[in-house]
């Protein structure tokens, strides 16, 4: 059965830092998609950045990026230069390639310092 | 692109009165929607998967009587809570599957905004 597994209820950071939010999965499949979204305070989630379970380069979007490491299952959001407004919980999800469900990790809230 | 749109962002209503959420895909064509539930400081609950023209998939535990999912068009889709209960109260968000938008993984999902149900 697929899982996701975010292990930081709660991370701090300091702003302009660089930030590492954990993300471990399970999966018998070999064709999926991990993707992360950013959930602030109003309720929307936002998606972030995706990576495709054969895709050999890292994933980037901006000031995020993903580091995908398929042998460990694990797939860790970095925010690089952290900004205020990045204070928000974030998920870590998959999705099997083809199929419907998209399952979520408990999420890591960030909270930014000034 | 790939804006999903959701109405109302609130609602309060009464307990055994029937509430409608609507979910709407506004740039692109939704195969299909999924409807999600989310308590205070918790995930996301996937409570059924809805594609066009047909009968929704409904989660174990998530009563279909209940919640009914309506996916009458391509770009729209709708939650009704019938005879609401105060238990009912929570979260509520869609997200759709788009297909084939330029620049984009087919595997993405799109969420709405929310709407927060408050039954009283």
């Amino acid at each position: 059965a697929q899982k996701i597994t975010q292990t930081q209820p709660g991370m701090f950071v300091q702003e302009k830092e660089a930030v590492t939010l954990d993300c471990t999965y399970d999966t018998s499949d070999q064709s999926y998609g991990l993707f992360w979204y950013k959930q602030p305070s109003s309720g929307e989630m936002i998606f972030l950045i995706y990576q495709g379970s054969y895709d050999e380069q890292n994933a980037t979007e901006g000031r995020y990026s993903l580091n995908f490491q398929k042998a460990r299952k694990s797939a860790n959001l970095v925010i690089s230069a952290s900004q205020l407004g990045d204070s928000a919980m974030y998920f870590c999800a998959m999705r099997e390639t083809g199929g419907f469900k998209t399952i979520f990790g408990a999420g890591t809230r960030l909270f930014v310092k000034a | 692109g790939a804006v999903v749109s959701q109405h109302p962002s609130r609602v309060i209503c009464k307990s055994g009165t029937s509430v409608k959420i609507e979910c709407r895909s506004l740039d692109f064509q939704a195969t299909t929607m999924f409807w999600y539930r989310q308590f205070p400081k918790k995930s996301l609950m996937l409570m059924a998967t809805s594609n066009e023209g047909s009968k929704a998939t409904y989660e174990q535990g998530v009563e279909k009587d209940k919640f009914l999912i309506n996916h009458a068009s391509l770009t729209l889709s709708t939650l009704t809570v019938t005879s609401a209960h105060p238990e009912d109260s929570s979260f509520y968000i869609c997200s759709a599957s788009h297909w084939g938008l330029a620049g984009s993984s087919t595997d993405t999902q799109y969420f709405g905004p929310g709407t927060r149900l408050t039954v009283l």
